[in-house]
């Protein structure tokens, strides 16, 4: 399986800042089927980007995703109060999908 | 709007069923393989599987042995029973949605359902 490994464990920013988030894959993700969620306490995941850099029905433009192949990036810019959340990519090229094990956006 | 509703059970003893159902409004209920997630604190977010309306599926190898999944489209609904549990076991359990009929990520997710394992 496609092992997904984010870095770094925790972010702490300040509102206004800019955050930049890894997600590296132990093989290739083809056709850049990758995504990013969010997730804030008591709440289901949420979908931000799908494809890689495509940003999901209602998510703002200060978030952005970019790589390929094996190294993917979420670009969070400008943080507001409400972007403060864990995030989590994941990769739907093959079965088992699989998750990384999260970035935490935290408050400085 | 796409909305999922789970429900089940969710205190189990060691070697008990694990069984879950999703409700799906809105939206087709065809043509998609509906999912179900878990998450615990020590694993994190975990596939466990998925299922099209022609009941086809897919599970994640580390639970194929003791998962089934279901689907009623008459109902819209799908289910998720997982045997033998232990306290491994016990987790936040997702039902959903991908975004589109195609290869996508889940756009839609339930509610969770809190799972508790206790020997």
């Amino acid at each position: 399986e496609i092992v997904l490994t984010q870095s770094p464990d925790t972010l702490s920013l300040s509102p206004g800042e800019s955050a930049t988030l890894s997600c590296r894959a132990s093989q290739s993700v083809t056709n850049n089927f990758l995504a990013w969620y969010q997730q804030k306490p008591g709440q289901a995941p949420r979908l931000v980007i799908y494809g890689a850099s495509s940003r999901a029905a209602g998510i703002p433009d200060r978030f952005s995703g970019s790589g390929s192949g094996t190294d993917f990036t979420l670009t969070l810019s400008r943080l507001e109060p409400e972007d403060f959340a864990v995030y989590y990519c994941q990769q739907y090229d093959r079965s088992p999908r699989t998750f990384g094990q999260g970035t935490k956006v935290e408050i400085k | 709007q796409v909305q999922l509703q789970q429900w089940g059970a969710g205190l189990l003893k060691s070697s008990e069923t694990l069984s879950l159902t999703c409700t799906v409004s809105g939206g087709f209920f065809s043509g998609y393989y509906w999912t179900w997630i878990r998450q615990s604190p020590g694993k994190g977010l975990e596939w466990i599987g998925e299922i099209n309306s022609s009941g086809n599926t897919n599970y994640n190898p580390s639970l194929k042995s003791r998962v089934i999944m279901s689907i009623d489209t008459s109902k819209n609904q799908f289910s998720l029973n997982l045997t033998s549990v232990t306290a491994a076991d016990t987790a936040f359990y997702y039902c959903g949605r991908p975004r589109l009929a195609v290869r996508s990520p889940l756009g839609y997710w339930g509610q969770g359902t809190q799972v508790t394992v206790s020997s």
